[in-house]
């Protein structure tokens, strides 16, 4: 079966780093996706990762490694207006997105 | 209108009554999907249509139907509601001709059947 892992819940504080991992197992890879979901609204696109290695986009950075079915999601200088469900995609061999259940971000002041 | 539409925001259905979510975009999109989110759970494809005229099944089709007349539009219908049909149902959509396969999203519908 086709699976997809990232943590429940993170706690982090304000101001700081917090990397959010995602490991998938599943039928092909054409591309892994991140999105911001806030409480009660869409998810919105953050970043795609087709090939290894680290994507940078202002304060949020995406790293692939496809050998070990891994990624991690990096957000720096952590602002209360990140608080917010971040899910983990994986575009498999059908072109279909396969979905983590997301991982809710908690930030503190 | 600009990115994905979805109407009506929110509904209270009583079970066995029939429903159509509407979605319409403005990106002239060549792929829609519909989804439906569960607390904890991932989203959860449902039905999709990769270009006006086709349509496919996700992963859990059952209860609903789709069509897709025309680019813009993809209504989901729901012939017979059950209460485990409440959920939040979120349609997207995608220009999948370029390669990239980002979906964007519309605001979804709260649906609640009792």
């Amino acid at each position: 079966g086709q699976n997809i892992d990232q943590p429940t819940e993170m706690t982090a504080t304000e101001g700081a780093i917090v990397q959010i991992n995602c490991t998938y197992q599943t039928s092909g890879f054409n591309g892994l996706f991140w999105y911001q979901q806030h409480a009660g609204e869409a998810p919105t696109f953050l970043s795609y990762n087709v090939l290894d290695g680290l994507e940078e986009k202002g304060r949020f950075s995406s790293f692939l490694s496809r050998s070990k079915g891994y990624s991690y999601l990096l957000l720096k200088e952590l602002q209360m207006k990140d608080s917010a469900s971040y899910l983990c995609a994986v575009l498999d061999s059908n072109y279909q997105l396969i979905w983590g259940a997301g991982t809710k971000l908690i930030i503190k002041p | 209108i600009a990115g994905i539409t979805q109407a009506p925001t929110s509904q209270i259905l009583a079970a066995g009554r029939r429903m159509t979510l509407r979605c319409t975009q403005d990106m002239r999109h060549n792929a829609m999907y519909w989804y439906r989110q569960d607390l904890g759970l991932g989203l959860r494809l449902i039905h999709y249509s990769n270009t006006a005229g086709t349509t496919g099944k996700g992963e859990v089709p059952d209860g609903y139907s789709v069509s897709r007349a025309n680019t813009d539009d993809f209504p989901l219908t729901l012939a017979s509601a059950v209460p485990s049909q409440t959920s939040v149902y979120f349609c997207a959509s995608s220009d999948t001709t370029g390669g990239l396969e980002t979906q964007y999203f519309g605001p979804g519908t709260r649906l609640l059947v009792l």
